[in-house]
């Protein structure tokens, strides 16, 4: 069983559209993560939701909105996506740092 | 403010050969956490290790060993006789407890390994 997974792999779409990123973690883990990197490889973290409440939004355009419906999901909407939005997205979770940071997959968003 | 610094954007060796990544971190906490993942090609990050601040015993896994060094802030990993498939990005991460008892984690930017055959 894939302890953290993301849906889809990967997204191409066009400038303008709005879309969607879903997470889903089995770990019983508290808190969720995203986060972006960019094409230098650069990884940075957006939104983080512990037992579905925001805690961390670190400056991310009001495009990208995340909702936790219960704490073994953060979903990642994007309005009016940019070419800049370009990049892969990881989701992540963790339990009060107590075991480390267990990642998915990523996607890639590729805005055309 | 909280920082991590890995200077060798990239590392190009010879298969057999020995590397060490290098990894400095910036931190006023006297708790908290040191990670390194590894990121193949295929794109997935992948963990390897996670070390406490308290903890400053160095770790050998296999080919792989690190070496905490709190009083240079430091947290470097060292390769063992490299092989092909080490080829990947390294990044160090330092998580961190903010003030409203949330944890953090951030990334160095990513050491690129490249083993030669």
């Amino acid at each position: 069983d894939t302890a953290v997974s993301q849906t889809p792999k990967y997204l191409v779409t066009q400038m303008g559209n709005d879309k969607s990123i879903k997470c889903e973690q089995n770990l019983g883990h508290d808190t969720m993560y995203w986060y972006k990197q960019d094409s230098k490889k650069f990884l940075k973290i957006m939104f983080s939701y512990n037992n579905k409440e925001l805690i961390i939004n670190e400056t991310v355009p009001n495009r990208f909105s995340p909702k936790s419906p219960d704490k073994a999901h953060l979903n990642l909407h994007i309005n009016s996506l940019e070419l800049g939005d370009s990049a892969v997205y990881f989701c992540a979770s963790s339990q009060a740092d107590r075991d480390g940071y267990t990642f998915g997959s990523g996607t890639r968003l590729t805005v055309v | 403010a909280q920082k991590v610094t890995q200077a060798q954007t990239e590392i190009s060796v010879v298969e057999k050969e020995d590397v060490t990544l290098d990894c400095v971190y910036e931190t006023r906490d006297t708790t908290y956490y040191l990670f390194w993942y590894k990121q193949p090609p295929s794109g997935e990050l992948v963990f390897l290790i996670r070390r406490n601040s308290f903890d400053e015993q160095n770790e050998i896994s296999g080919r792989y060993s690190w070496n905490f060094q709190k009083s240079t802030s430091s947290f470097n990993f060292t390769i063992t006789a490299s092989q092909v498939v080490d080829s990947a990005v390294y990044f160090c991460a330092l998580s961190f407890l903010r003030m409203d008892s949330s944890y953090k984690l951030i990334f160095g930017s990513g050491t690129r390994l490249l083993v030669r055959p």
